[in-house]
Order: structure tokens, then sequence, then C-alpha cells
């Protein structure tokens, strides 16, 4: 069976300060691709960065970027300089290849941003 | 750059009755997968849509059933509705022909709410 878990229910992290959500998964193929979606209150989710399970290099995008171990088949999301507009539910999910190409999701991080 | 779109935004049913969603992809998606979100719980695939047929389906009952049209937008149709059925409605989609995209864009959702 294919798993996503999200071991932190909740966080809080004071403005511009940095923060770290974890995420483990499961699955048994070898070709995959990791997200990290975030859900404001809005409830529109939104991607905010993608993870080829055949690259080494961690993905980035500006303040977000990701901790990929595949050994471990763990997958952080570290947020940095956060912001007001980062607080949201926070989801790990991944997709694998060759004919199987649904979301399988965490059960999600509310992280709440300080002011 | 059109993004995913759905509608309606709210619904409100009473048990039994039926109900349907919709969904317009992402402009250059040709495939639709649909989620169920439960509050406070991630989202739970129920099936995608690809060509104009139903091509994997999730752990749903058979009150649960869709169509995709030659535009590539899609419906999801819920019969004999249930409490249970109470509910955010996602719609997602993705490029699976030629120059595959494997990233799923989310539209803004449709709430459910069985009475």
């Amino acid at each position: 069976a294919q798993t996503v878990t999200q071991s932190q229910p909740e966080m809080s992290v004071q403005e511009a300060e940095t923060v770290t959500l974890s995420c483990t998964y499961d699955t048994s193929e070898n070709n995959y691709y990791l997200f990290w979606y975030k859900q404001p209150p809005s409830r529109q989710m939104i991607l905010v960065i993608r993870q080829e399970a055949y690259k080494q290099q961690n993905a980035t995008e500006n303040r977000f970027s990701v901790n990929f171990q595949k050994a471990a088949k763990s997958f952080s999301l570290k947020i940095s300089d956060s912001q007001l507009g980062d607080t949201a539910m926070y989801f790990c999910a991944f997709i694998t290849n060759f004919g199987n190409e649904k979301l399988t999701f965490g059960t999600g991080t509310r992280l709440t941003i300080i002011p | 750059d059109a993004g995913v779109t759905q509608s309606p935004t709210h619904l409100i049913k009473t048990r039994g009755q039926q109900v349907t969603l919709r969904c317009s992809p992402k402009s250059g998606h040709d495939t639709v997968s649909w989620y169920q979100q439960a509050l406070g719980q991630g989202p739970q695939f129920i099936f995608q849509y690809y060509e104009e047929e139903e091509r994997q389906r999730g752990n749903f009952p058979d009150r649960f059933s869709g169509h995709q049209f030659p535009n590539y937008s899609s419906e999801l149709n819920v019969n004999a509705l249930l409490l249970g059925d109470s509910a955010l409605y996602l719609c997602a989609s993705s490029l699976l022909k030629a120059g595959r995209e494997e990233t799923q864009y989310f539209g803004p959702g449709t709430r459910l709410l069985v009475l």
C-alpha cells in the first residue's frame, strides 16, 4: 500500500523565522514524484514545490526548499523567512508513474505564522 | 493562461438527492482527476478521466460516477446522497499525452453539504 505520513498536525513559528515540515512516505515503486501543496483558508490547493525521485538534487522554489532522502523515504519542506501569507494547511503527496497517476496525500500540517 | 475552474462553489442538498459537479481543466491539459476532502483530512482520490473514459478509480461506491467531454471538461455525479458525502470536492488536471506533466493542478473546489 502507498501511504504518506505527516507527523506534525500543527506548527507555529514567528514571522521571518525558518520552519521545517516533515513527511515520510511508503511505496514499492522506484519512479515517482513528490509534492508539497498549500491549502490556505480560501481552500484552493496550490502547488508549492515538486521533486522527481530520480533527481538527487533537492528542489528549491524561492523561499521553499526540500530535503529529499530517497533511501529513508523522507521528504521535508523548509520555509525560510516565513511570511504571514504562508499560514495554511500543508499537504505532502506523491504520485507514481506507469499508469497509476493518482495523488496519495498525507493528513496535513496546519502551519500558523505569528506576527 | 486559464487555470482549473469548478462550479458551483457551494451546494446544499438533502439525503437521497443527486448532485452534479463540473470542472474545466487547465488550458492544454487532457486529464481530470476528482478528489473528496472531508473536513480536517487530506484529499482522497475518487477517479480519473482521460480520453472520455474512466482510467482508474479509488475506493468509492458506484453512486459516484463521472464523465469527460470532448473538450476535456468533466462532471462528477453522486446519486442517493448520504450525510457522509458532505465534503469539499476537488478537481485536478494534468497532461498524459506526449509532453506529459505529472503535476496535478487543482481548482478551487465545490463545498457540498448534505442535510
